[in-house]
Order: structure tokens, then sequence, then C-alpha cells
């Protein structure tokens, strides 16, 4: 079983409209989330740390369920720019310094006129 | 500032060759990581370095080797190339428990 979990998608998404989706993660220990935005052919890049209490930033919302372990992103008012991958990205323990992060495989957006 | 910058951006090889990737940052990082990333998979780690002169084992480690002489730049090597070895390669580098940051990355093709 993989650490990180994501539907791969396509989720295909009218402008202006809503998308969601989620990632499970296996490790219980896992004490650090974060979504990373990949477009085509170029390097992952921070979108957004994911926070117990859930987070939002501009039109993205994150949200943690340690519970169920998952984590969710949420793009209201989707823009055309917003299409890519979005990539969740954990981190096992705030004990490791070393900050080595497993990544899930991405779940694709494409958002059409 | 460059941030992080990879050399080369393509490479074709042909089995059994060898070739040096380089990742450079200008940000003063302590950490840096070389990644590779394949369809339907995510992003695996290969080897890190915790600081100049260090170099640890990451999750995928087989076939390369790594060596961090400076603290801006840290050189990924395949001896003997293999088609698995065919991938796009990423590095990246962090500071503290601050982000990663990832270079734009090399295409290698390994026939």
């Amino acid at each position: 079983r993989k650490e990180v979990e994501q539907d791969p998608g396509p989720f295909n998404v009218p402008e202006g409209a809503t998308v969601a989706f989620n990632c499970t993660y296996s490790n219980s220990a896992s004490q650090s989330f974060f979504w990373y935005r990949q477009d085509c052919r170029k390097e992952p890049k921070l979108l957004m740390s994911v926070y117990s209490s859930g987070n939002e930033d501009g039109r993205f919302t994150a949200q943690l369920n340690r519970a169920s372990q998952y984590i969710s992103l949420l793009i209201r008012d989707s823009k055309l720019s917003d299409s890519a991958t979005y990539l969740c990205v954990v981190r096992k323990a705030t004990t490791d310094s070393w900050g080595k992060l497993q990544f899930g495989a991405g779940t694709q957006v494409v958002v059409t006129p | 500032n460059a941030g992080v910058t990879q050399t080369p951006k393509f490479r074709v090889l042909k089995t059994g060759q060898s070739m040096t990737l380089l990742c450079a940052q200008d940000m003063n990082h302590e950490y840096m990581y070389w990644y590779r990333q394949d369809p339907g998979m995510g992003l695996r780690l290969i080897h890190y370095s915790v600081g100049e002169g260090t170099t640890a084992k990451g999750e995928v480690p087989d076939g390369y080797n790594v060596s961090r002489l400076k603290k801006q730049n840290f050189l990924l090597g395949l001896e003997s190339a293999a088609p698995s070895q065919t991938s796009v390669y990423f590095c990246a580098s962090r500071q503290s428990q601050e982000t990663q940051y990832f270079g734009p990355g090399t295409r290698l093709l390994v026939l």
C-alpha cells in the first residue's frame, strides 16, 4: 500500500465551479501536511500547508481529518489557471529534522471555459 | 536569486553510460534532496544531504551516488545507466523548518 494515496483524476471542472478532492495517508504518526501544485512538465511548488483546524488561502481551503487519516483540498470559483496536478505531501514527524517528505502521485484538475 | 537550478535540462544516454546531474542553490540552504518522478508515482527520494560534506540514502538509492563538496551544490551520479533510470529528476533545498524549493527538473532517457 502506498503511504500517500490520491485519486489521479482528472477532475474536469467548469470555470467558476467548486472542486474538492482528498488524499489518504497510512502512517498515523504523520505530523505535517501540505498541498503542492505541479504544472505540466514543471517543478512542484508549495500551495499551502494544512493545519489541524483547517485553513484557507484565498479560494483554497484545506482540511485535515486525523481520525480517518485524510486531508482535503477545496478550490472555489475555479480559474483556468488552476489547471494543474495537486500533490498531497506528508512529513512523518516533527522530530524528523531531515525534512523527508512522502508524496502522493497527484490529482489532476482541468478547468474548462 | 536564481533559486534552485539544475543542469542539464534534458539528456539521452545509452545503457551503461555514466553522467552527473548538477543541482545548485543560491539560498544558503543546509538541506538538499534528489528525487525522481515517474508516471503514476509520487516523487521518491533518492539521496539527501543535511549539510556540506554529508550525504544519506533515501528511499530509492540503488544505482545512484551523490556528493556535497560545496554547500551550494549537490551532484547526482549515475555510474552505469539503466533503462529503469529513465525518469524526471528533481533537486530541492530547504533551510530549517521551511518549505522545500524545487529546481526545474532534468529529463533523462536511457536507451
